[in-house]
């Protein structure tokens, strides 16, 4: 099973600001890598798919980078709708699994 | 439009089975690429995939629960159900279906592209 590993699990960042989350996999996932963001109390929402392609309706502020075993999530000026828990999904190999979030709060 | 929406239980006793339901609608398990898989996130952690169907009734399971779960499409009525015996506190979770796919990619030889989840349920509330 690959190991998806994120961090920080909480990141500090002020309206406006730029927030960089980080995911690392145990082996190469190649390029298939997903980010999905979830507010309180709703589903996760699929923000970023084949490692920097972003999601139908999903800003330009969402950027993705990486491949193989380490990727990077980059919200360019954080909106009050980015404090949020995120997450990485690798899609590679059988099981798919889930780092374990990066919380964005508001500094 | 892709929707998808779970049923099932809200309250479940320790050793009974759990089944929910996900019934979707905007696009079929007829079509070939098009999978549906299962999701569910205890209280306050991480989301955990449990299963996957597709179309051609090719099904994956998470090694850990492999033993305890099935799924199961039925293409007529848009649903897909996913049972999990032998039910334990620590299975106290929102459930999600979601929507997958894959197509074909010719690398030398066809090799299935995967996609990740790209529409998800609201979720059902499961406790134990």
């Amino acid at each position: 099973e690959i190991v998806m590993t994120q961090s920080p699990p909480t990141l500090f960042v002020s309206p406006g600001e730029r927030a960089t989350l980080s995911c690392r996999a145990s082996q190469s996932v190649s390029s298939d890598l997903a980010w999905y963001r979830q507010k309180p109390g709703q589903a996760p929402r699929l923000l970023i798919s084949a490692a920097s392609t972003r999601a139908t309706g999903i800003p330009a502020r969402f950027s993705g980078s990486g491949s193989g075993t380490e990727f990077t999530l980059t919200i360019s000026s954080l909106q009050s709708e980015d404090f949020a828990v995120y997450y990485c999904q690798q899609y590679n190999n059988w099981p798919r699994t889930f780092g374990q979030g990066t919380k964005v709060e508001i500094k | 439009q892709i929707t998808l929406k779970e049923s099932g239980p809200t309250l479940v006793e320790p050793t009974q089975t759990l089944t929910l339901t996900c019934n979707f609608s905007g696009f079929s398990l007829s079509t070939s690429g098009v999978g549906v898989g299962w999701i569910r996130q205890p209280p306050g952690k991480a989301l955990e995939w449990l299963a996957v169907i597709y179309w051609d009734d090719d099904k994956r399971y998470s090694p850990s629960l492999k033993s305890r779960i099935t799924i199961t499409k039925d293409t007529s009525k848009n649903q897909v159900v996913l049972t999990m015996t032998n039910m334990d506190p620590v299975d106290t979770a929102t459930y999600y279906c979601a929507h997958t796919s894959y197509y074909n990619l010719w690398r030398g030889s066809y090799t299935r592209q995967y996609s990740p989840f790209a529409y998800w349920g609201q979720g059902t509330q499961v406790t134990v």
